[in-house]
């Protein structure tokens, strides 16, 4: 069982909150992402990250930001959340392997709902 | 465009009956492809990966196929239980994409019914 957390799992706010979503991994990897998804629809990757200190943004445009301070840590910040932001969010690992991404190991998803 | 198209959207059958998902693509140039399982609200476990090589994969009651000529892959479900209702992803990754980029469908919610 992979051991990937994310907390909360459930968070329900109102607009102009600043809200963190956490997530750590215990399992040494070094590659990180933060996945949007929304009912019926596919993952879109929003941050990705190789390693300690380094970011990126993914395929789908998001005013949130990442941080990667500390391999096992990967939070995601939004600074002033709005209903356009009510989503799943899934955070992701994967381990040291060839270029091709590997097998994702997911974590539980935090349910955002910005009213 | 790069894309994962699955069918069907949804799929509801009864408990010990078999069935298939299906996926096409057309994500080039092709590396591997994953199925994922994602029971309702938790996050997705990968159930098997093709490679180009591999025709058939098996990973106890899943059967896994791939045609890369035609683009298609197969998930088939054999005397299916209550627990296999989830929605069952496919994901493909090519070659020649940066790291964690991976093309996804949009999944086929399947409901296994008493």
């Amino acid at each position: 069982e992979a051991d990937i957390y994310q907390t909360p799992r459930y968070l329900v706010i109102g607009t102009g909150k600043k809200i963190t979503l956490e997530c750590s991994q215990t399992m040494g990897h070094d590659k990180m992402y933060w996945y949007q998804q929304d009912p019926g629809m596919e993952l879109h990757l929003i941050h990705y990250s190789y390693g300690v200190n380094s970011t990126e943004k993914g395929d789908l445009s998001s005013e949130s930001t990442v941080s990667r301070i500390r391999t096992e840590h990967f939070p995601l910040t939004l600074e002033s959340a709005r209903p356009s932001h009510t989503s799943q969010y899934l955070c992701a690992s994967s381990g040291p392997g060839d270029r091709v991404a590997g097998e994702l190991f997911f974590g539980e998803g935090s349910r955002l709902t910005v009213l | 465009k790069n894309q994962v198209e699955q069918s069907p959207q949804s799929l509801i059958i009864l408990e010990g009956k078999n069935c298939t998902l299906q996926c096409n693509y057309t994500v080039s140039p092709f590396s591997n492809l994953r199925w994922y399982k994602q029971d309702t609200g938790r996050g997705p476990v990968s159930l098997t990966i093709m490679t180009f090589s591999e025709n058939t994969k098996s990973n106890g009651r899943y059967t896994a196929t791939l045609d890369a000529d035609t683009k298609q892959s197969s998930l088939h479900i054999t005397a299916s239980q209550l627990s296999d209702s989830a929605s069952y992803i496919c994901v493909v990754s090519d070659r020649g994409s940066t790291l964690g980029r991976l093309y996804f469908g949009r999944g086929t919610q399947l409901t296994v019914w008493p």
